[in-house]
């Protein structure tokens, strides 16, 4: 059961312009929400967060949107630019039978054309 | 402040073998998690230890085993080796766990089974 779902397992987007990257969950007892970045034969990297109180976060070029009530997020990168070709993760913190549960989903690889 | 540690980087192990990889947290965390990542299914949790207790697992078979030392470095070991656990192997380190704490994740244990 896949509780965080990135369905676009790849996105291309012209430099300059604005990529969007999608995540849905299932589950409302996840109250805050990561997305991490990672290059080729790194780890992944914290890139920014979101706690479940707020709607917006914003970061330089990157900005997190959630809309709870359905249950998605969205990073939005503004301009693109070469080096943000990536995989990246969206992930969701929960609580659950009084752990904390950190879920991944699947990725999606972008990639930004000069 | 060096950055988490895995050891090895690569390794290849023939079915019904076992393995154990390293992880080497940041200096101070305390949190070690362990994840696997396979192509469409992003990062699967595995487990967490804090301060050498596993405080957390995922749903993976009992031949996915590990431990934390008093220095806070962990292991992960596989036993009975299966092809579907050639994977990339992620561990991740924190302070402390908690909602808002950022994991810093190592570069991978890239593992074939063949």
């Amino acid at each position: 059961d896949q509780q965080v779902k990135q369905n676009s397992p790849s996105l291309s987007v012209q430099e300059g312009r604005i990529s969007i990257l999608n995540c849905d969950y299932t589950n409302s007892m996840f109250d805050y929400f990561l997305w991490y970045k990672k290059y080729p034969a790194e780890g992944p990297t914290f890139l920014i967060s979101i706690s479940s109180i707020k709607d917006k976060n914003e970061d330089g070029r990157f900005t997190v949107f959630l809309n709870k009530s359905a249950k998605h997020l969205s990073l939005h990168i503004v301009p693109s630019q070469p080096g943000d070709s990536a995989v990246y993760f969206c992930a969701a913190k929960g609580a659950f039978q009084g752990a904390q549960k950190l879920v991944f989903g699947q990725g999606t690889r972008l990639t930004i054309n000069p | 402040k060096a950055g988490v540690t895995q050891t090895p980087r690569y390794l290849i192990k023939t079915r019904g073998q076992q393995v154990t990889l390293s992880c080497s947290p940041i200096s101070g965390h305390r949190s070690v998690s362990w994840y696997q990542q396979t192509p469409g299914q992003g990062l699967q949790f595995l487990f967490e230890y804090f301060s050498e207790t596993q405080r957390n697992k995922g749903n993976f078979p009992g031949r996915f085993s590990g431990r934390q030392f008093s220095n806070s470095r962990s292991e992960m070991n596989v036993s009975t080796l299966e092809l579907g656990d050639s994977a990339l192997y992620l561990c991740a380190s924190s302070k402390i766990t908690g909602v808002q704490e950022t994991q810093y994740f190592g570069p991978g244990t890239r593992l074939l089974v063949l």
